[in-house]
């Protein structure tokens, strides 16, 4: 089982429609958890933290289920510009290493 | 906020020869630093650790002898990617850890 795995894309959606994504983790006893959006030949860049049971940012939540390792991104009144890759992202455990581990990433494409 | 910066940006170079990557950190001194790799329609995967005054740390299935790391100082890491195939035609990039990840804007190599 991959360490972070995430719904298949592309979405494909209107603008202003509600896409959630999805993200299952593998190590139950990581603590926190991050949403990342990419865009296209760049780097990826932080969009939300979770470190407890969800957040929320405006137009973003972000939910975590810790019984079910499962961590969903909601995105509501979808914007072009909300168009990018988004990954599902879980810090590596050992100790004081800070490297991240990325999930596939999910494609999502806003339609006018 | 903290800057960390790569150079070239995106490099073309024939096969068997040598490609060097800079990262460097522009507002903090950092001990350890973190490449990446991605492949296109793939997700970033973790290369190696970078560590100051001391070898590198290279993830399962990275050659440390093709990959070569050198972090001289507390704000410079050089990726070498030595006798370069076009499968190791790739996007790069590093990342600092301080409070959050910070990452370079990559760097885009095409081995022909």
């Amino acid at each position: 089982r991959k360490e972070v795995e995430q719904d298949p894309g592309p979405f494909n959606v209107p603008e202003g429609a509600t896409v959630a994504f999805n993200c299952t983790y593998s190590n139950s006893a990581s603590q926190s958890f991050f949403w990342y959006r990419q865009d296209c030949r760049k780097e990826p860049k932080l969009l939300m933290s979770v470190y407890s049971s969800g957040n929320e940012d405006g137009r973003f939540t972000a939910q975590l289920n810790r019984a079910s390792q499962y961590i969903s991104l909601l995105i509501r009144d979808s914007k072009l510009s909300d168009s990018a890759t988004y990954l599902c992202v879980v810090p590596d455990m050992d100790t004081g290493r800070r490297a991240l581990t990325f999930g596939s990433g999910t494609r999502l494409q806003v339609q006018p | 906020g903290a800057v960390v910066s790569q150079h070239p940006s995106w490099v073309i170079c024939k096969s068997g020869t040598s490609v060097k990557i800079e990262c460097r950190s522009l507002d903090f001194q950092a001990t350890t630093m973190f490449w990446y790799r991605q492949f296109p329609k793939q997700s970033l995967m973790l290369m190696a650790t970078s560590n100051e005054g001391s070898k590198a740390t290279y993830e399962q299935g990275v050659e440390k002898d093709k990959f070569l790391i050198n972090h001289a100082s507390l704000t410079l890491s050089t990726l070498t990617v030595t006798s370069a195939h076009p499968e190791d035609s790739s996007f790069y990039i590093c990342s600092v850890f301080f409070g959050e990840q910070y990452f370079g804007p990559g760097t885009r190599l095409t081995v022909t």
